[in-house]
């Protein structure tokens, strides 16, 4: 069965302190890891999609990296405006027509 | 507009009574997918669309939900004699084509309460 789960479920950073989000997942092939912001009352908005190990993608103070068990979003020196829930997908299986989410990581930056 | 368009943004309902929801995909995208994000869940796949024909139902969580696409365009999500479990954001998104990596575009949801 396929499985995502991130961690933490929430995370309080200050200001200018780096860290990273994880998602870890089981799929029978992955053929697409996605990684999605969600603001409060907003839909997701897209931000990377990562396909291979060792593939990574970089926007801003956001960096997303891929390994064969797991994906890692690095947070270098966020600020507030980082704050929001940050949401991990898999397009599992060729031919998969949809996206398998993770219940996502609730970040805050403090000022 | 440019984005993916739902609608009502809120929708209160008595338990029983039937909903529609609707969504307007971005001009031009011939996948359109219906999520359910309820509070402290994750995003549930529901039914996605290939332009008018829905090859994936797999999602639809019982025979009370049902959606349709007309015009390669507008889909509308019914669900019949509501429950109280049916409360969630209904998102909508759509794309050019997920099989090629295409990004889905998500609207901002229907926020439906059931009483």
């Amino acid at each position: 069965e396929d499985q995502v789960t991130q961690s933490p479920e929430a995370l309080r950073l200050q200001e200018g302190e780096s860290s990273s989000l994880n998602c870890s997942y089981t799929v029978s092939g992955l053929r697409g890891l996605f990684w999605y912001r969600q603001d409060p009352g907003k839909g997701p908005e897209f931000l990377f999609t990562l396909y291979s190990a060792g593939e990574e993608k970089e926007k801003e103070r956001l960096k997303a990296t891929l390994t064969k068990k797991e994906s890692f979003l690095h947070i270098t020196a966020p600020k507030p405006e980082d704050s929001a829930t940050y949401l991990c997908a898999v397009q599992a299986r060729v031919g998969a027509n949809n996206l398998f989410f993770g219940t996502g990581t609730r970040l805050t930056v403090i000022p | 507009g440019a984005g993916v368009s739902q609608s009502p943004s809120n929708k209160v309902t008595e338990k029983g009574k039937d909903v529609e929801l609707r969504c307007d995909p971005i001009s031009g995208h011939t996948a359109l997918y219906w999520y359910r994000q309820s509070l402290g869940q994750g995003l549930e796949f529901l039914i996605y669309f290939q332009g008018n024909s829905a090859p994936d139902k797999s999602g639809l969580p019982s025979d009370r939900f049902s959606a349709e696409r007309t015009g390669g365009s507008v889909s509308t999500l019914t669900i019949q004699r509501t429950q109280q479990e049916d409360s969630a954001v209904y998102l909508c998104a759509s794309s050019l084509m997920l099989g090629l990596g295409g990004e889905l575009f998500f609207g901002e949801g229907s926020r439906l309460t059931v009483l």
